[in-house]
């Protein structure tokens, strides 16, 4: 099967600019997750997607990042404006459900550098 | 709040030596335990978990760990190391959540395999 696809892979701004990921979650897959992965740290939730609605969002910086999922399929996250503090590698992952039997798979992530 | 601790940032064994990552857990009831597996440049790979069955899990390419309740340690170790087990590796604990668990990551531990 194929796996859980990210784009960009690497991407440079400056900090006050905007930008934007992708996620293809691995198909038929219901949950779809947005972790951030600071350097030296474990990934930290950003959000949770059942299908296409939030299932947790309480890590989610509101004020600049934005996720959506339209149709319950791929997902994008937006940073606007970014901060320096928003140079990490943003993982996305998909579960056939939220159940705790159901294992994460994980997407090779984007690596995000703001200047 | 569910928290893990990983003790070591950095591990060093030379090939065929026994494999030992600490990780320690906090949690007001019995949690549901994890090891990843990061490979540079790649997302996280899940290589066992234990969910209240047996405290002695097996997981993927021969890494074990075993639930520990009164010492609240999940080990994860490995009798001999290859070279390609040199990457970073997770603990992360989850709370049984009526389907809906989160997962809480620890900071992570480099194994380098010393030919």
């Amino acid at each position: 099967e194929a796996g859980v696809a990210q784009s960009p892979r690497y991407k440079i701004i400056e900090k006050r600019q905007s930008v934007a990921f992708w996620c293809n979650p691995i198909s038929g897959h219901a949950t779809l997750y947005w972790y951030q992965q600071i350097l030296g740290q474990g990934p930290k939730l950003l959000i949770q997607f059942q299908n296409n609605g939030v299932v947790d969002d309480s890590q989610l910086p509101k004020d600049r990042f934005s996720a959506e999922r339209l149709k319950g399929v791929d997902s994008t996250l937006k940073i606007q404006p970014a901060k320096l503090e928003d140079s990490a590698v943003y993982l996305c992952a998909s579960s056939l459900n939220s159940a705790l039997g159901s294992p994460l798979h994980f997407g090779n992530g984007t690596r995000l550098t703001v200047t | 709040a569910q928290s893990v601790t990983q003790l070591g940032s950095h591990v060093s064994v030379s090939e065929g030596a026994l494999v030992l990552l600490r990780c320690n857990y906090s949690s007001s009831v019995p949690p549901y335990l994890f090891w990843y597996v990061q490979y540079p440049n790649q997302g996280l790979q899940l290589l066992l978990k234990y969910t209240s069955a047996a405290t002695l899990v097996k997981g993927i390419n021969g890494f074990e760990a075993e639930f520990k309740k009164s010492e609240t340690s999940f080990h994860l170790t490995k009798p001999s190391a290859h070279m390609s087990d040199a990457a970073e590796y997770f603990c992360a604990v989850s709370l049984p959540n009526f389907g809906n668990e989160k997962l809480t990551f620890g900071t992570g531990t480099r194994l380098t395999i010393i030919p």
